[in-house]
């Protein structure tokens, strides 16, 4: 069985200072893992995705992600906090399992301070 | 620069009433989906076709139902709306995964229904 877990539904920063959002993942095979954002009103979009080649995977907006298969864990990451930032995340999983199943983590909704 | 297109924004409709909800992409992807998403539960899988005419269920098909009649139109159901169903509908639509991993999800901008 799968599942994915993100620690934090809600996470507070100032403008300019690291962000860190946590997902922790199960998954019985080798999973593809993604990061979305979700700004107000609008629908999903990819911010990055691992599929088994470099464990550190670099996407748009400056957001990087490392999978630690040791640990089960995906951690997105921002050096610096722009205000524009704020917007709910969701790691996901897709297994390969004779058909593709994909698993949604709750959210992390990220509040930037000015 | 739209992708995937679903045609109502907002809707308002009454107990018992038939809705249909309308999802159309122009990027010719075999995959298409219906996702419920409400607070603290993520997005959950209402049904998904993998073809024209072609349905299969998700985690969450009760009271639903959907139609693919063309590659590029996927359209969500509700035969009888309940209050229960007031939520955010998403669509999705995605190339047929590969054997290196899942392909991109491509969302649309998302059906708010509320059921009175």
């Amino acid at each position: 069985a799968q599942s994915v877990t993100q620690l934090d539904s809600h996470v507070s920063v100032s403008e300019g200072t690291p962000v860190l959002l946590r997902c922790n993942y199960s998954s019985s095979y080798s999973p593809s893992l993604f990061w979305y954002v979700q700004h107000p009103n609008k629908g999903l979009q990819l911010l990055l995705k691992y599929t088994s080649a470099a464990t550190l995977v670099k996407g748009i907006n400056g957001f990087e992600a490392e999978f630690k298969k040791s640990e089960t864990s995906f951690h997105l990451t921002k050096p610096s906090a722009h205000m524009s930032d704020a917007a709910e995340y969701f790691c996901v999983v897709t297994t390969n399992t004779g058909g593709f199943k994909t698993i949604f983590g709750a959210g992390t909704r990220l509040f930037v301070k000015a | 620069d739209v992708k995937v297109t679903q045609s109502s924004r907002y809707l308002v409709k009454r107990t018992g009433e038939k809705v249909f909800l309308e999802c159309v992409q122009d990027m010719d992807h075999e995959n298409m989906f219906w996702y419920r998403q409400d607070p603290g539960l993520g997005l959950r899988l209402i049904y998904f076709s993998y073809d024209v005419k072609m349905k299969e269920k998700g985690d969450i098909p009760e009271g639903y139902s959907v139609s693919r009649e063309k590659k590029e139109r996927f359209s969500l159901i509700l035969e009888s709306a309940s209050t229960n169903q007031t939520s955010m509908y998403l669509c999705a639509s995605s190339l047929r995964g590969t054997v290196s991993g899942a392909n991109v999800l491509t969302f649309g901008a998302g059906s708010r229904l509320t059921v009175l």
